[in-house]
């Protein structure tokens, strides 16, 4: 199984630009999320979809976009790129915690991007 | 607030035993995870424990959750200079896809 893929593995932007960093599952997982990881704060979650055209905004959402048409594809959008958005970017999903689900979160490998 | 706390580093040399812990505040959580994450990659669940157990051993690794001190720890054996890589805590939340994560524990084994 391929789990969490992500693309692009790498960008480097310019201020102002815009981009989608791409999401794709195939563990038909009804949960999938953005985090990104900056040094010393962790995970911070950007948006979150239970399912297909349903999204929420996370703890950080402000300046990305998200959409959830399929239940496989999770797509992130950099409306106008800044420097402060240079991060680590992950993707992750899981299914619904249950009796024989211990709700483990699957990691795509992280798209870096530099807004210069 | 919820909040899961953690040290940002640790160091040991190789061959010895490894406690890196975690102090969380929402003690209504169902599951708690240890994930790594090893340079450049996403981060993968390393092992877990449920929220009724005080104890889980998996070979080298033995967690242990105190409930009445809100604290989980993380033991490993004989650590390696494999084991060098960032360690989160994290806690999610029966009928919810709620889950909060600690900021990451840098692990560094010295040779």
């Amino acid at each position: 199984n391929a789990g969490v893929t992500q693309t692009p593995k790498f960008q480097v932007l310019k201020t102002g630009q815009s981009m989608t960093l791409q999401c794709a599952q195939d563990m038909n997982h009804e949960y999938m999320s953005w985090y990104r990881q900056d040094p010393g704060m962790g995970l911070r979650l950007i948006h979150y979809s239970v399912g297909a055209g349903i999204t929420d905004q996370g703890e950080v959402p402000n300046g990305y976009n998200v959409s959830r048409s399929t239940t496989e594809d999770f797509p992130l959008r950099l409306l106008s790129a800044a420097p402060s958005q240079t991060s680590v970017y992950f993707c992750a999903s899981s299914s619904e915690q249950g009796h024989t689900n211990t709700g483990e979160l699957f990691f795509g490998e992280g798209s870096r991007l530099t807004v210069l | 607030g919820e909040d899961v706390e953690q040290s940002l580093f640790l160091s040991v040399r190789e061959g010895d035993s490894s406690v890196i812990n975690c102090t969380y505040t929402d003690s209504s959580s169902t599951y708690l995870y240890w994930y790594k994450q090893e340079p450049g990659a996403g981060l993968q669940l390393l092992t877990y424990i449920f929220s009724n157990m005080d104890m889980k051993q998996d070979q080298r690794l033995t967690v242990l959750l105190n409930k009445k001190d809100k604290h989980l720890s993380l033991r490993i054996a004989d650590t390696q200079t494999g084991d060098s890589a960032i360690y989160f805590c994290a806690e999610s939340f029966s009928g919810t896809y709620k889950y909060i994560f600690g900021t990451g524990t840098r692990l560094k084994v010295l040779a």
